[in-house]
């Protein structure tokens, strides 16, 4: 069973559309939460950490918001340059972290 | 300017080949680990090592090989063994300290393999 799982797989928005993607975690023990932005060709851009439930946390057009058992990446007005695979991470207890398959975003001029 | 490095940006395999990935950081980080991407598929971790001279496998480790002789240092050799190499490899790094801040994974560019 698959322990971090993200929707939608991908997501087209018109320019100035905002809508939100989802990250929802299966194991109890929560260490963080981590969202990355993804460039085709390029390594993954770390963009926030959550470690409780109740926890925001903001940069420009992005907001990630924690439940108990998901996360939620808002994106208010997105810009084609927003255009990229959004990556969801959670690090249970141990060293080791779990990554969803992403979100493929798409912004539309 | 910190942060990390991985060599060559594009890789070339032969049936039958070893070949092997740099991996460096001077971010002063304890802990490194390499990854597999797949398309469609989520980061995979082939190995990790949380400080030099030890290393652990991860969910993907068979055909795989690691050292970690210097703190900055993490090289990926992929064996003749490894069926199926042909993917996207990403090696990231994060301070190992038990403060719950420490806790993020910092990536490299990647490296491209491609089996001829």
């Amino acid at each position: 069973e698959d322990q971090v799982t993200q929707s939608p797989e991908a997501l087209r928005l018109q320019e100035g559309e905002s809508s939100s993607l989802n990250c929802s975690y299966t194991v109890s023990g929560l260490r963080g939460l981590f969202w990355y932005r993804q460039d085709p060709g390029k390594g993954p851009e770390f963009l926030f950490t959550l470690y409780s439930a109740g926890e925001e946390k903001e940069k420009e057009r992005l907001k990630a918001t924690l439940t108990k058992k998901e996360s939620f990446l808002h994106i208010t007005a997105p810009k084609p340059e927003d255009s990229a695979t959004y990556l969801c991470a959670v690090h249970f207890t141990g060293n080791q972290f779990y990554f969803g398959t992403g979100t493929s975003l798409t912004v539309i001029p | 300017d910190g942060g990390i490095t991985q060599s060559p940006k594009y890789l070339f395999r032969k049936e039958g080949q070893n070949v092997t990935l740099s991996c460096e950081q001077n971010l002063n980080h304890d802990a490194m680990y390499w990854y597999r991407q797949d398309p469609g598929q989520g980061l995979r971790l082939i190995y990790y090592s949380q400080i030099v001279n030890d290393f652990q496998k991860g969910d993907i480790a068979e055909g795989y090989s690691v050292s970690r002789e210097k703190k900055e240092s993490f090289p990926l050799t992929v064996t003749s063994a490894q069926k199926n190499p042909t993917a996207f490899y990403l090696c990231a790094s994060r301070p190992a300290g038990v403060s719950i801040s420490y806790n993020e994974q910092f990536f490299g560019p990647g490296t491209r393999l491609t089996v001829l």
